[in-house]
């Protein structure tokens, strides 16, 4: 069963600012099977980007993601005020589905 | 617009069973794609539960897969979860969600339940 660990455990930013959130595998994730989901605080998570890197539909281009193998990562381009929330990776692979611990974005 | 909610009793007690059912609208279980049970200990991150596809065919977590069947009724349209044995631990916020297209991912989701374990 592949481990997903996010990095860091919490952000302090503020609105406007660029944030790059990590998620690192313990072995190779096969076929970029890696998502991205945020969860506000009483709602059920959001799919934000599937596939490693494709926006899920409504997602803006504000969100993007990148990697490949162990190394994933979420990036931000202008943090607005409804972005301040819980990320979480999740991965696919031999028919079983792991999420990261999440990393939470707080407003500085 | 397809939407799911989840039903179930919020109090169990210790050493006996949870179970919880999805209702879902605006699409048919029957005409495809997976469906899924995720949880959320208060505080704490996400743990997938388990997955079945409207022909029966299932995955579970292997930490949970001997306490845990998930069923699916494509005449009622809702599918189901059953974990035996619970303990403290198991306090969580249930969310059934459906899987994408691919059946990697979960791109619709209920607003969750809060079932709490205890005596």
């Amino acid at each position: 069963e592949i481990v997903l660990t996010q990095s860091p455990g919490t952000l302090s930013l503020s609105p406007g600012e660029r944030v790059t959130l990590s998620c690192r595998a313990s072995q190779s994730v096969h076929n970029y099977y890696l998502a991205w989901y945020q969860q506000k605080p009483g709602q059920a998570p959001r799919l934000l980007i599937h596939d490693a890197f494709n926006r899920a539909t409504g997602i803006p281009d504000r969100f993007s993601g990148s990697g490949s193998g162990t190394d994933f990562s979420l990036t931000i381009s202008r943090l607005e005020p409804g972005d301040f929330a819980v990320y979480y990776c999740q991965q696919y692979g031999s028919s079983v589905y792991t999420f990261g611990q999440g990393t939470k974005l707080e407003i500085k | 617009q397809v939407q799911l909610q989840e039903s179930g009793p919020g109090l169990v007690k210790p050493s006996e069973t949870l179970s919880l059912t999805c209702g879902v609208s605006g699409y048919s279980i029957s005409s495809g794609y997976w469906w899924g049970w995720v949880r959320q200990p208060p505080g704490e991150g996400l743990e997938w539960i388990a997955t079945i596809h409207h022909s029966g065919s299932t995955y579970y977590n292997p930490s949970l897969k001997s306490r845990v069947t998930i069923s699916v009724d494509t005449s009622n349209n809702q599918f189901s979860l059953t974990l035996t044995s619970v303990t403290a631990a198991d306090t969580a916020v249930f969310y059934c969600a459906r899987h994408d297209y691919s059946g990697y991912y979960f791109d619709y989701w209920g607003q969750g339940t809060l079932v709490t374990v205890s005596s």
